[in-house]
């Protein structure tokens, strides 16, 4: 059964420092997408992306973050200067034509220190 | 603003009984009411929707309704299975928003053996 893999499962990473999550959506589908849950908390939706550009963005989605579908296959996630808030499970997420019955991957949970 | 929440944080049933976990929303321009269910440690994954026209739909063992009078969602799980223990989670589509899922806190539900 086709799925969404992400990559790293973790990462740590020092206050400051850039961090790069990535994705691979399943193959077919049209819209992608990262949302992001703190601990015990709801999921928030980040932003959404089909055909090869934000469609929407939340308030969180600030100058900090970035997307990138470069090569076809992987959808990135850039956080340029990270935070200690932003330590959350961040997920992405792809759709088929039903865009609302999104297919989550496992999750990159990320630690600012 | 948050537009979707849920009455009960937590709920226990017995293997066999039947569930309901409850959602209010308060965005009446939503196009689509779905639920997803979250697993310790995965991501969200899609159990059902309904459509803002409708007030019922059915799936394999799940129920949800639609009461846009007052604004509640409800999933009903008939026979519950210690497999179906996790977190549900209401979500929202909004009209004129581009491919974003609002969602609310969650139910945890536990099914005790």
């Amino acid at each position: 059964e086709p799925e969404v893999t992400q990559t790293p499962s973790h990462q740590v990473t020092q206050m400051g420092q850039e961090v790069i999550l990535r994705c691979v959506p399943i193959s077919n589908h049209l819209y992608f997408y990262w949302y992001r849950q703190i601990l015990g908390q709801k999921v928030e939706f980040l932003v959404s992306f089909y055909n090869n550009e934000i469609s929407e963005k939340s308030e969180i989605f600030d100058d900090q973050f970035s997307v990138e579908r470069p090569d076809g296959s992987n959808f990135t996630l850039k956080i340029r200067s990270t935070k200690l808030e932003d330590s959350a499970m961040y997920f992405c997420a792809s759709s088929g034509l039903r865009w609302w019955e999104a297919f989550f991957g496992q999750g990159t949970r990320l630690t600012v220190v | 603003g948050e537009s979707v929440g849920l009455h009960l944080p937590t709920l226990s049933v017995q293997e066999g009984d039947n569930s309901i976990i409850n959602c209010a929303y308060s965005n009446s321009a939503s196009d689509y009411f779905i639920w997803y269910k979250q697993e310790s440690g995965k991501g969200p994954q899609f159990i059902i929707d309904i459509r803002s026209n409708m007030d019922k739909r059915q799936g394999q063992r799940v129920t949800v309704l639609l009461n846009k009078t007052v604004k509640h969602l409800s999933l009903q799980i008939a026979a519950t299975q210690p497999g179906d223990s996790a977190v549900y989670f209401c979500a929202e589509n909004t009209r004129g928003s581009n491919y974003k899922l609002t969602f609310g806190k969650g139910t945890l539900l536990t099914v005790n053996p």
